[in-house]
């Protein structure tokens, strides 16, 4: 299982920092992915990057300049941080576990606010 | 940049009727690449097939999915009530490497 945490509102031009939590397994399997994924309200999803557990990521380009991923394997953890958020970064953001280029095990998500 | 386009936007149809949902892809990509999920409201995404044939695990035989070339079909062989939700399919690209999905298909009762 995974599980998104972090604040619900963030202001204008700060940073959004969302961990998600790994349970039932360890995030150092050689076999998954571990990745971030958001949907603004009543949108489609869009990919934002994925992390392996030796610390290799991968971005989405339309990221890439204000977008972190990080792992932290002693909390069995990975988090996403993403800078100069705006009203457009408003939406619901999941964590997942990737296999072999999908993702079979989602968080419920967590819905992230941009307003001052 | 790979792009994924589902067609039709939405798909109006009964209980019991067959639905075909279809997503084609901007250029050649392999089908070990592609990937259905169906989402209903307030929920994550869910995964249906992956390499575009292989059902998830526990997902029923009514889906099943297809490809030829760069389209991929999603087949719902006979509608049940609870099928009725938004369907997307994604793909990974390698160059560079990341994930895409399609705008989806809304399948609703008619």
């Amino acid at each position: 299982l995974v599980q998104e945490s972090g604040p619900g509102l963030v202001r204008p031009s700060g940073t959004l920092s969302l961990t998600c939590t790994v349970s039932g397994g360890s995030i150092s399997n050689n076999k998954y992915w571990w990745t971030w994924v958001r949907q603004s309200p009543g949108k489609g999803l869009e990919w934002i990057g994925e992390i392996y557990h030796r610390g290799f990521t991968n971005y989405n380009p339309s990221f890439k300049s204000r977008v972190t991923i990080s792992v932290d394997k002693s909390k069995n953890q990975f988090s996403l941080k993403l800078s100069s958020m705006t009203a457009a970064d408003t939406a619901v953001y999941y964590c997942a576990r990737g296999d072999s280029y999908n993702w079979n095990y989602w968080g419920q998500g967590t819905l992230v606010t941009v307003s001052s | 940049e790979l792009v994924l386009t589902q067609y039709p936007g939405t798909l109006s149809l009964s209980p019991g009727e067959r639905a075909t949902l279809s997503c084609r892809a901007s250029q050649s990509v392999a089908s070990t690449y592609l990937a259905w999920y169906q989402q209903k409201p307030g929920q994550a995404p869910r995964l249906l097939i992956y390499g575009a044939s292989n059902r998830a695990t526990g997902i029923p035989d009514r889906f099943s999915g297809s490809a030829s070339g760069t389209d991929f079909t999603l087949t719902i062989s006979r509608l049940e009530p609870e099928d009725f939700a938004v369907y997307y399919c994604q793909q990974y690209g390698t160059s560079p490497p990341m994930y895409t999905f399609g705008q989806g298909t809304r399948l609703e009762i008619k």
